[in-house]
């Protein structure tokens, strides 16, 4: 059974950093392109950042470039997405999906929530 | 920038048919977008129905089928239950690794 598991949202002052994470079981992760998909309060969903199944390879919406930074550790079967520099219209649930081809997302973990307010 | 139309909202009989639509503020969409759909309920992670236009996802039943109409990508649940009655995401796929979201349509079920 695929899955994935979010964590390390919190609380986070403007302009301050956070990690989060997602764990993957249940399939090879290493071979997988993966995302992270966000969703603030009230809001719909907003693809923000992609990687390669080597990590070779990353993608970012515009309104987090250079900001967040896209990662993985295959030999932890975990995914990451380093935020810095946060703003208010950054608290949103973050998810991570599995992203097949980079055309569409396939297995969703339950999303962990940041919050970024003073 | 890509902005993906849906319609914010429709409304669709116990037992109807609805089909819910998917487009460009410019241009047409395609099956080179890879439209998808995903169904969403307060509270919840997303599932994926439909990927590449019109392949279901694991499990998803029947009932449930994607295409293209006309310009934009199509979602259309025929035989409406009440557990229909969610928000439904559609995404096209913009190239160099890239997805955007639709602004998501909330189907009642009445």
């Amino acid at each position: 059974e695929v899955q994935l598991v979010e964590s390390g949202g919190g609380l986070v002052q403007p302009g301050g950093s956070l990690r989060l994470s997602c764990a993957a079981s249940g399939f090879t992760f290493s071979s997988y392109v993966m995302s992270w998909v966000r969703q603030a309060p009230g809001k719909g969903l907003e693809w923000v950042s992609g990687i390669s199944g080597n990590g070779g390879s990353t993608y970012y919406a515009d309104s987090v470039k250079g900001r967040f930074t896209i990662s993985r550790d295959n030999s932890k079967n975990t995914l990451y997405l380093q935020m810095n520099s946060l703003r208010a219209e950054d608290t949103a649930v973050y998810y991570c999906a599995t992203y097949p081809r980079y055309d569409h997302f396939d297995y969703w973990g339950q999303g962990t929530l940041v919050t970024v307010s003073s | 920038q890509t902005v993906v139309t849906q319609e914010p909202s429709f409304s669709v009989s116990p037992g109807g048919t609805v089909t819910l639509t998917c487009g460009l503020s410019s241009g047409s969409v395609s099956t080179s977008f890879y439209p998808s759909w995903y169904q969403q309920t307060p509270g919840q992670a997303p599932r994926t129905l439909i990927y590449s236009t019109n392949s279901r996802s694991s499990g998803v039943p029947d009932r449930l089928s994607g295409s293209i109409l006309g310009n934009k990508a199509a979602l259309t649940i025929t035989g409406a239950q009440a557990d229909d009655e969610s928000d439904y995401y559609c995404v096209l796929y913009v190239g160099s690794g890239i997805s955007v979201f639709g602004g998501g349509t909330k189907l009642i079920v009445l």
